[in-house]
């Protein structure tokens, strides 16, 4: 069975420039989320998603920071305009619904603002 | 308000011996807890849960946990360590009233030595 698919791995970026992140969950997986991991913590989450719906977005940074799952499926998150603030490591993970259910994640996207 | 406390940063061990690794949490209703593993350039990969029932869980690779609600704590914990097992683990709670997010702590990092 293949696992979370997340591209690109690695990005680097000036500051003020915009970026993308692609996820791809595991088959049959409806909740996806988007987390965020700095340097020495534990990730935070950023968006989750049931099927196309993002139920819980409190705390993604709305005036930068902008998802979508059109189809239910595969995500994409962007960073408009990237600070440098914004260097961490992207973490997509599914799961086959909430609460009880393990999440599975993918390798992550580190992302470097300079 | 939901946290998760892992109090050591880093746990070193001998081969052989038995580990532990230490979490207690905070939420408002009954917890969910889940431990995972993090080893480098890659995603975090689930180890066990607790949900309900039994206070020993027991997971992936030898790993159990104990549930301690008195306490509050959900202690990582193997008989017999491997310089294998060397990682970072996170313990991540949520809490079961509000079907709402997973948190993270900033996790430990464990090295086994040969």
């Amino acid at each position: 069975e293949a696992g979370v698919v997340q591209s690109p791995r690695y990005k680097i970026i000036e500051k003020k420039q915009p970026v993308a992140f692609w996820c791809n969950p595991i088959s049959g997986h409806n909740t996806l989320y988007w987390y965020r991991q700095n340097l020495g913590q534990g990730p935070e989450l950023l968006i989750r998603y049931e099927n196309e719906e993002a139920v819980d977005d409190s705390q993604l940074p709305k005036d930068r920071f902008s998802a979508e799952r059109l189809k239910g499926v595969d995500s994409t998150l962007k960073i408009q305009p990237a600070e440098l603030g914004d260097s961490a490591v992207y973490l997509c993970a599914s799961s086959l619904g909430s609460a009880t259910y393990e999440q599975y994640f993918g390798p992550g996207t580190r992302l470097t603002v300079t | 308000a939901q946290s998760v406390a892992q109090p050591e940063d880093q746990v070193n061990v001998a081969e052989g011996n038995p580990l532990t690794v230490k979490c207690t949490y905070s939420v408002s209703g009954n917890p969910y807890l889940f431990w995972y593993v993090q080893y480098p350039n890659r995603g975090l990969q689930f180890l066990l849960k607790y949900i309900t029932g039994d206070n020993l869980v027991k997971g992936s690779y030898g790993f159990e946990a104990e549930f301690n609600k008195s306490q509050t704590s959900f202690h990582l914990k193997k008989p017999s360590a491997l310089v294998s097992d060397s990682a970072l683990y996170f313990c991540a709670v949520r809490d079961v009233s509000t079907l709402g997010r997973l948190y993270f702590g900033r996790g430990t990092q464990l090295t086994v030595w040969p």
